[in-house]
């Protein structure tokens, strides 16, 4: 059975200052690997995802994360946090040949001033 | 850009009752999804589904509940008699391709209270 795990429920980190979220799973396989982002009272949103290819992979708004198949870890990062960074955000993974995604327990990131 | 919708954002019920959440997945998309977050706790699989037929369900996903696509647009969830632990936020999603990497695109939620 694939899970994930995020390191960290809540993060706080200074506007300018880099944003690291911790993401592990465990798979038989290796998985496809998603980072989704929850704005307050909003949907869970695509930051961006690793299928196959190139390791590092760029998402929206200035997001990044690095798929480690040696570390089982796909951890997102931001160079310069925005205070519009503020969110709750999801690490999730699927099988290749599944539907169903499981999810991380959450991070919360704040930002402050 | 298209969205998923869901109708109600906020449901409260009476233990027992039947609730119908609803959801509106995007217009291209063939695969269909329901999620819950029971609160404090991580988003789970219920069940996917595609050309009218489940076709993967987690082991949450038991009798009291079904699913249903009605019409060419709206797709339901249904808890037959709902219980305090139903309590939670549902989430719809719809993806066009079932494959592990296509993306599923998530609506805003309806959180469920059974009182």
């Amino acid at each position: 059975a694939q899970s994930v795990t995020q390191l960290g429920s809540h993060v706080s980190v200074s506007e300018g200052a880099l944003v690291l979220l911790r993401c592990n799973y465990s798979s038989s396989v290796p998985p496809y690997l998603f980072w989704y982002v929850q704005y307050p009272n909003q949907g869970l949103q695509l930051l961006l995802k690793y299928t196959t290819g190139a390791t590092l992979v760029k998402g929206i708004n200035g997001f990044e994360a690095e798929f480690k198949k040696s570390e089982t870890s796909f951890h997102l990062t931001k160079p310069s946090a925005h205070m519009s960074d503020a969110a709750e955000y999801f690490c999730a993974v699927k099988k290749a040949a599944g539907n169903k995604l499981t999810f991380g327990g959450g991070t919360r990131v704040l930002v402050k001033p | 850009e298209p969205e998923v919708t869901q109708t109600p954002s906020h449901q409260v019920t009476q233990m027992g009752q039947e609730v119908i959440l609803r959801c509106v997945p995007i217009s291209n998309h063939l695969y269909f999804y329901w999620y819950r977050q029971i609160l404090g706790q991580k988003v789970e699989f219920l069940v996917s589904f595609y050309n009218n037929e489940i076709s993967e369900k987690s082991e949450i996903f038991d009798d009291q509940f079904s699913v249903e696509r009605p019409d060419g647009s709206n797709f339901t969830l249904k808890i037959r008699s709902t219980k305090l632990e139903d309590s939670a936020m549902y989430f719809c999603a719809s993806s066009v391709e079932r494959e592990g990497k296509d993306t599923q695109y998530f609506g805003p939620g309806t959180r469920l209270t059974v009182l």
